[in-house]
């Protein structure tokens, strides 16, 4: 069955970069698009990036100039790289399958658990 | 960016009622808005996408509708399981935004 499986280190010291892996199966790469998310400690949702099915990338603006998504299509792994860490950075990080069509249907079917992301000294 | 403004932001309910949320979006999105349900232990699962179709294995109790800027997510009878957060979600253009998230609590 699919599943997405985020991994990284729970702590990074600030002005540091922030590496995260989503592991996922039950699926192919080059099938489906991949969007990293994220969510600060009782906040919102907050979409980061994606990296298509075609090996391309679409960013956050807000994000745009520290973030880099890329992927292991052999390996099935999905990476986020984020550099420049602030303590605001701190935040549940989650991968998520992308469900599209031509129909115009766009939606993220399956979600990993998360991993916890803390930014401090 | 589209602005997602969710209300309300927490709903105390009984079990057996319908309610409704709602979802305004800062200019039109051609219904390109899904709904999402975040369990306490932080699961998250689609429940409409497209502003009105019901995804697999999701209970036909909950509905979407909405055009333009306007969106709502009813839940006909809460059960419940449904005592979660919901969230919606456009992507009618980059970046994908969420609201802000309505807290669904027992009354």
């Amino acid at each position: 069955q699919v599943q997405l499986k985020e991994s990284g280190p729970g702590l990074v010291q600030p002005s540091e970069t922030l590496s995260l892996t989503c592991t996922v199966s039950g699926f192919s790469l080059t099938s489906y698009g991949v969007n990293w998310v994220r969510q600060p400690p009782g906040k919102g949702l907050e979409w980061m990036g994606t990296i298509w099915n075609d090996g391309s990338t679409d960013y956050n603006s807000a994000l745009k100039s520290r973030l880099s998504i890329s992927r292991d299509t052999s390996k099935s792994q999905v990476f986020l790289k984020m550099n420049s860490l602030q303590t605001e950075d701190t935040a549940i990080y989650l991968c998520a399958r992308a469900e599209s069509t031509p129909l115009g249907w766009y939606y993220f079917d399956y979600w990993g658990q998360g991993v916890m992301v803390t930014v401090s000294s | 960016d589209i602005q997602m403004t969710q209300t309300p932001s927490s709903m105390p309910a009984s079990l057996g009622e319908r309610v409704t949320i709602s979802c305004r979006a800062s200019q039109g999105i051609s219904n390109y808005l899904n709904w999402y349900q975040q369990k306490p232990d932080g699961t998250i699962k689609p429940l409409i996408y497209y502003t009105s179709n019901l995804q697999s294995g999701v209970p036909s109790r909950f509905s979407g509708s909405g055009s333009g800027t306007d969106y709502s997510l009813t839940i006909s009878s809460l059960e419940p399981e449904d005592f979660a957060m919901y969230y919606c979600q456009q992507y009618d253009s980059s970046p994908l935004t969420f609201g802000s998230g309505t807290k669904l609590e027992i009354k």
